[in-house]
C-alpha cells in the first residue's frame, strides 16, 4: 500500500519552456504533499508544501511564480517549471502524507535536463 | 533552524559486519524521527520511525535505531549486513505539529559481496 506515483521520470526540454511534473497518491488520500529538490551528493531539499484545496507554502528562497504547485484534489498534486533555465536541471521529487501523523511515501523522481 | 547531520558519508563493508550509521539533530523541541533507503534506481522507502515510546526502534531487513534524546541522535543499526544492503539512507526529522521534514545528506553504504 501507500504508493505514490511520479510522472514523468524523465524530461528533457529547451531553455524557456515550461514543463509539469505529475504527483499521484495510488491508493491512499493525500492530505499534504511535499515537492523535494535534489542536488547531486547533496540531500532533499524541501521546495514547498501543499495542501489539498488550498495554496502551497513555499520555503524561503524558492520562487513560487517558477515552481508553481496545485494540489487540486486528495490524490493529485502538479509542479510546473516555467520558463526553464539550465539551472533548473535537477532531480524532483514528490512525496504525500496521509492524515495526522504518518511518514512521507515518496515517487520515485523526476530528472529535468533544461538544455 | 532545525538541521540534521549525517556524518558519515560513504561507508564500505564486507558481508556480515556489523552496522552503525549516525544522525544527529538540532531541535528542542519534540520530534519525530525517521530512516529512509534508496535502493539504485529506486524511490526512498521507509526503514522505520520513532514517533514515541521504545526509544530502540525495530524496522525492516533487520533494521534498528535508537533514539537517545540527550544527545539529540537517531543511530541506524544492523548487526550484519548483505550485499543487499547496498543503497543510500537518509535520516530524516519533523517536528511534532508539522508535517515538514528536514533530511540529513545522506550516507552511501556499499557492501561487498
Amino acid at each position: 500500500g501507500a504508493v505514490v506515483s511520479q510522472h514523468p521520470s524523465r524530461v528533457i526540454c529547451k531553455s524557456g519552456t515550461s514543463v509539469k511534473i505529475e504527483c499521484r497518491s495510488l491508493d491512499f488520500q493525500a492530505t499534504t504533499m511535499f515537492w523535494y529538490r535534489q542536488f547531486p551528493k547533496q540531500s532533499l531539499m524541501l521546495m514547498a508544501t501543499s495542501n489539498e484545496g488550498s495554496k502551497a507554502t513555499y520555503e524561503q528562497g524558492v520562487e513560487k511564480d517558477k515552481f508553481l504547485i496545485n494540489h487540486a484534489s486528495l490524490t493529485l498534486s502538479t509542479l510546473t517549471v516555467t520558463s526553464a533555465h539550465p539551472e533548473d536541471s535537477s532531480f524532483y521529487i514528490c512525496s504525500a502524507k496521509m492524515r495526522g501523523s504518518s511518514p512521507l511515501h515518496f515517487g520515485n523522481g523526476t530528472r529535468l535536463t533544461v538544455t | 533552524a532545525q538541521s540534521v547531520s549525517q556524518h558519515n558519508h560513504h561507508v564500505i563493508l564486507s558481508e556480515a559486519a556489523s552496522l552503525e550509521l549516525g544522525c544527529n539533530y538540532s531541535y528542542g523541541g519534540t520530534v519525530n524521527l525517521f530512516w529512509y533507503v534508496q535502493y539504485p534506481g529506486q524511490h526512498l522507502q521507509l526503514l522505520l520511525k520513532y514517533f514515541s515510546g521504545d526509544p530502540l526502534v525495530k524496522g525492516i531487513k533487520g533494521f534498528e535505531a535508537e533514539f537517545i534524546k540527550s544527545k539529540f541522535s537517531f543511530n541506524l543499526r544492523k548487526p550484519s549486513v548483505q550485499w543487499s544492503d547496498t543503497a543510500e539512507y537518509f535520516c530524516a526529522v519533523s517536528t511534532s505539529g508539522t508535517y515538514k521534514y528536514i533530511f540529513g545528506t545522506g550516507t552511501r553504504l556499499k557492501v561487498l559481496a
